[in-house]
């Protein structure tokens, strides 16, 4: 399979609990992006990379939220002290410079009890 | 701020009509649209894109561009079964070289009845 690899595709866990996902672009794609989808939205924009650089990250939506991709790579997400409203489809998305067509994951659906 | 409205739907068309789903946008500097189709329990999966004004037509697919109105729609011929899904419409800053990514609609959710 060489389209973008996103785990776990759900993960259940406990108000308060850190939690983190894994994202594997599509080998060539050099720029990676995180967004977000809750139920009757469309996906809201959180972070880039290109490469192993962080090149936006003012849309994370607090300081609970981090992401990395140590060897421009893959990439994970981690969301500490989980709330009940960080329940939502985390999508994952590559593309290659130069190129604006983004090729999406299966997303992780997280839910916070 | 970037907005991308789209009507949530449900819009009903039966099968073999064609479905036209329509999409305004706020930037005037958006230069590049897209159109993702979603099913249910899914990720976006990109349809088609258009970057000039007019039509650009793929297979049963058929996008329109209209930058002085700030409007972007899709027509769906034959619709099929098949094709009942939301279709999220996405725009692009070209200021932003790719860090904002795209910024999409709520989508508008299709149905086609048999």
């Amino acid at each position: 399979d060489t389209g973008v690899s996103q785990n776990p595709r759900h993960k259940i866990t406990k108000r308060g609990q850190n939690v983190t996902f894994r994202c594997d672009p599509i080998s060539e794609h050099n720029r990676l992006y995180w967004y977000r989808q809750t139920l009757g939205q469309g996906p809201e924009f959180l972070t880039y990379f290109q490469n192993e650089a962080q090149l936006e990250k003012s849309r994370l939506l607090s300081d609970r939220f981090s992401a990395e991709r140590p060897k421009g790579s893959f990439s994970t997400l981690e969301i500490q002290r989980t709330e009940q409203g960080d329940s939502a489809m985390y999508l994952c998305a590559s593309s290659l410079i130069g190129s604006e067509k983004l090729f999406f994951g299966s997303g992780t659906q997280l839910s916070v009890l | 701020q970037k907005e991308v409205e789209q009507n949530s739907g449900p819009l009903s068309v039966p099968e073999g009509a064609i479905a036209s789903l329509n999409c305004t946008y706020s930037d005037r500097v958006s230069q590049s649209f897209f159109w993702y189709r979603q099913y249910s329990g899914k990720s976006p999966e990109l349809i088609m894109s258009i970057y000039s004004n007019g039509d650009k037509e793929d297979g049963r697919f058929t996008a329109q561009l209209n930058k002085a109105s700030q409007y972007v729609s899709l027509l769906i011929r034959d619709s099929q079964p098949s094709d009942s899904a939301t279709y999220l419409c996405a725009v692009i800053d070209p200021r932003g070289g790719g860090a904002d990514g795209l910024t999409f609609g709520k989508g508008t959710h299709l149905i086609i009845q048999p």
